[in-house]
């Protein structure tokens, strides 16, 4: 069974550039995760899916960030304009049942904006 | 509010000792579950273990186990027998509800 795969895994931009990352959970896992860690600090959770719906973005930091998972299947993040602090390795989980089992990270996107 | 606190930045052990690493956490949540992962230095994150906070019974896995005292807010590590192996980045976290709020890790080397 394939893991969670992230696309790209490294990605360099200019600030003011928009990038966007992909996610494919694990097939047949309905609960998928975005986390971040910026240089130094801990990861940190932006959102989570169930299926298509948002069910918590509470971590989202502001509206240059957009995610979206047409289908219930992959997601994608979209960061536009990025700018420097965005800088970092954006993971993503996915997770079978609830959200307290246990999720399966992907190998990260590392994003550095210049 | 909920936190995770990981006091220990940095180990660096002999192969073969234990290693404790520690945990604290904070919430206000009668149910939630606790966590650890571990990062190698590929960078993926490796499930270690789950615990429900109604559970308070220790685990034992191998060379691993865990010990989670509700009464001290406290979910710590130990590595029986180091290995070089082991040596990465760990990280405690905790979830009322489904996103994790991790601790800042704790990187682990263990010297041959």
């Amino acid at each position: 069974e394939a893991g969670v795969t992230q696309f790209p895994s490294h990605s360099v931009i200019e600030k003011g550039q928009t990038v966007t990352l992909r996610c494919d959970p694990i097939s047949g896992h309905d609960n998928l995760y975005w986390y971040r860690r910026v240089m130094g600090k801990e990861i940190k959770f932006l959102l989570h899916f169930v299926k298509e719906s948002k069910q918590d973005e509470s971590g989202m930091p502001n509206n240059r960030f957009l995610a979206e998972r047409t289908g219930g299947t992959y997601s994608t993040l979209k960061v536009q304009p990025a700018e420097l602090e965005d800088s970092g390795v954006y993971f993503c989980a996915s997770s079978q049942v609830s959200g307290y089992n246990e999720q399966f990270f992907g190998p990260g996107t590392r994003l550095t904006v210049l | 509010a909920q936190k995770v606190t990981q006091a220990q930045t940095e180990i660096s052990v002999v192969e073969k000792e234990d290693v404790t690493l520690d945990c604290v956490y904070e919430t206000r949540d009668t149910t939630y579950y606790l966590f650890w992962y571990k990062q190698p230095p590929s960078g993926e994150l490796v499930f270690l273990i789950r615990r429900n906070s109604f559970d308070e019974q220790n685990e034992i896995s191998g060379r691993y186990s865990w010990n989670f005292q509700k009464s001290t807010s406290s979910f710590n590590f130990t590595i029986t027998a180091s290995q070089v192996v082991d040596s990465a980045v760990y990280f405690c976290a905790l979830t009322p509800r489904g996103g994790l709020i991790f601790g800042t890790g704790t990187r682990l080397q263990v010297f041959p």
